[in-house]
């Protein structure tokens, strides 16, 4: 595909649940990032991959969270015993040199 | 630690009218300064960049230019049209590390015909 793919769109999910989200980069990127973005906010770093290692998570929120690339292509994204303040936008972007390209995102709401 | 400012908003303004967006920023070394774009109902795309001082970066008649002195990255444009209407976030990344970028609040623009 031509760009940054991501699934679902949209989540529902129950306080308590927990929910995978998935991120496909495109094609020979090597570096995979994942954000946060809340309503009417900026996104925020979450964590960063390059190729299989996750070499950054400093902006993971809590060990609820937990995320993966174990081919060093598509990433998941993990939150166990969602809460409702993990209700946002996770966007996932990837990039070879320098520029980052964003997907569509995942917008999950926590009931 | 690195953070970026923006002006608040939403701005509102006249189809053909200049347009400025304030953005100021903090930061060790000599960060890379980006403009996203993020169009209703869209993921964010990348509006235009620059990676060094005195560095002017545009786009779709969007420009903006890396001053070091004042450390700010201001978007201006000379004539909006109605299809400019979207939320804009200027952005960061500091040399080497993992590259992440560091976002501000963001603005949205409003653009009526």
């Amino acid at each position: 595909g031509a760009g940054v793919s991501q699934s679902p769109r949209y989540k529902v999910a129950k306080r308590g649940q927990d929910v995978a989200l998935r991120c496909d980069p495109i094609s020979g990127h090597v570096s995979l990032f994942w954000y946060q973005q809340a309503l009417g906010q900026g996104p925020e770093f979450l964590t960063y991959f390059q190729n299989e290692a996750q070499l950054d998570k400093s902006g993971l929120p809590s060990d609820r969270f937990f995320a993966e690339r174990p081919e060093g292509s598509v990433s998941t994204l993990k939150i166990q015993r969602t809460q409702q303040e993990d209700s946002a936008v996770y966007l996932c972007a990837s990039s070879l040199v320098g520029t980052q390209y964003f997907g569509p995102g995942t917008r999950l709401l926590v009931l | 630690g690195n953070s970026v400012t923006q002006m608040e908003g939403p701005v509102t303004l006249s189809e053909e009218a200049f347009l400025t967006i304030n953005c100021t920023y903090t930061a060790t070394g000599y960060p890379s300064l980006f403009w996203y774009v993020q169009y209703p109902g869209e993921g964010l795309q990348l509006l235009l960049k620059a990676t060094k001082a005195d560095d002017k970066g545009s786009n779709k008649g969007f420009e903006a230019t890396y001053r070091k002195e004042t450390t700010s990255f201001h978007l201006e444009k000379g004539s909006v049209q109605v299809s400019d209407s979207a939320v804009y976030f200027c952005a960061l990344s500091n040399e080497g590390g993992s590259e992440k970028l560091v976002f501000g609040k963001g603005t949205k623009l409003t653009v009526n015909p």
